[in-house]
């Protein structure tokens, strides 16, 4: 069947200008995470979703950064007034439970560069 | 920090050896999963170990646990060139949902 899949897979955008970052996760899988990979953080966990609500943000740097959850399905990660320290790989991934005993499965991630 | 260490940070071999990669941790896990990263971009799952296991195998990777050292490791047997790339232990803590990675190691297979 499909993989978790992100688009778009390249994003370069102005600093201070908003974007938007898409994740469809596998069918039927309930919960949702978003982590991020730089060089000089590794790779780095920011939310995780069960359903449609959030019960761990803990990891979103700053309160430039949401994320939405709708129909138990697609997830959009909003990053506002972009800053050049928000370049890197976003890679979403997604699980049949969120009780910590699955694989969770990776898309191809969305690289963003901010200029 | 929680997220415990890999080791060797980079590791190179001849195609054909067998490689071995190394993951420790800190805190409780529910369970440590393997993925391998190429140029960057998305990871492939490897294997799940479950913190009640000790070794998992597929195909040609091994897995060990060892909770009393809280320490993992992977095992590439007759390595292949096609096996280069990054790989990460992610350790799945327990009391919450996320995954935390560590730095990786990363495999260079020579011809």
């Amino acid at each position: 069947g499909a993989g978790v899949s992100q688009s778009p897979s390249n994003k370069v955008t102005e600093k201070g200008k908003d974007v938007e970052l898409r994740c469809d996760p596998i069918s039927g899988h309930t919960a949702l995470y978003w982590y991020r990979q730089s060089l000089g953080q590794g790779l780095e966990f920011l939310i995780y979703f069960q359903g449609n609500s959030a019960p761990d943000k803990s990891g979103l740097p700053s309160d430039r950064f949401s994320a939405e959850r709708t129909g138990g399905s697609v997830s959009t990660l909003t990053i506002q007034r972009t800053q050049q320290e928000d370049s890197a790989v976003y890679l979403c991934a997604s699980s049949l439970g969120g009780t910590g005993f699955y694989e969770q499965y990776f898309g191809p991630g969305t690289r963003l560069t901010v200029t | 920090s929680q997220q415990g260490e890999e080791d060797p940070q980079a590791l190179s071999i001849q195609e054909g050896e067998n490689a071995t990669m190394n993951c420790s941790y800190k805190t409780s896990i529910n369970n440590l999963q393997w993925y391998r990263q190429n140029s960057g971009r998305g990871l492939v799952h490897l294997i799940l170990i479950r913190s009640n296991e000790r070794e998992k195998h597929s195909g040609r990777l091994r897995v060990t646990l060892d909770t009393s050292k809280k320490s993992s490791s992977l095992l590439i047997t007759a390595s292949r060139a096609a096996d280069t790339a990054s790989y990460f232990c992610a350790k799945g803590i327990q009391g919450a949902q996320k995954l935390v990675f560590g730095q990786g190691t990363r495999l260079t297979i020579n011809p």
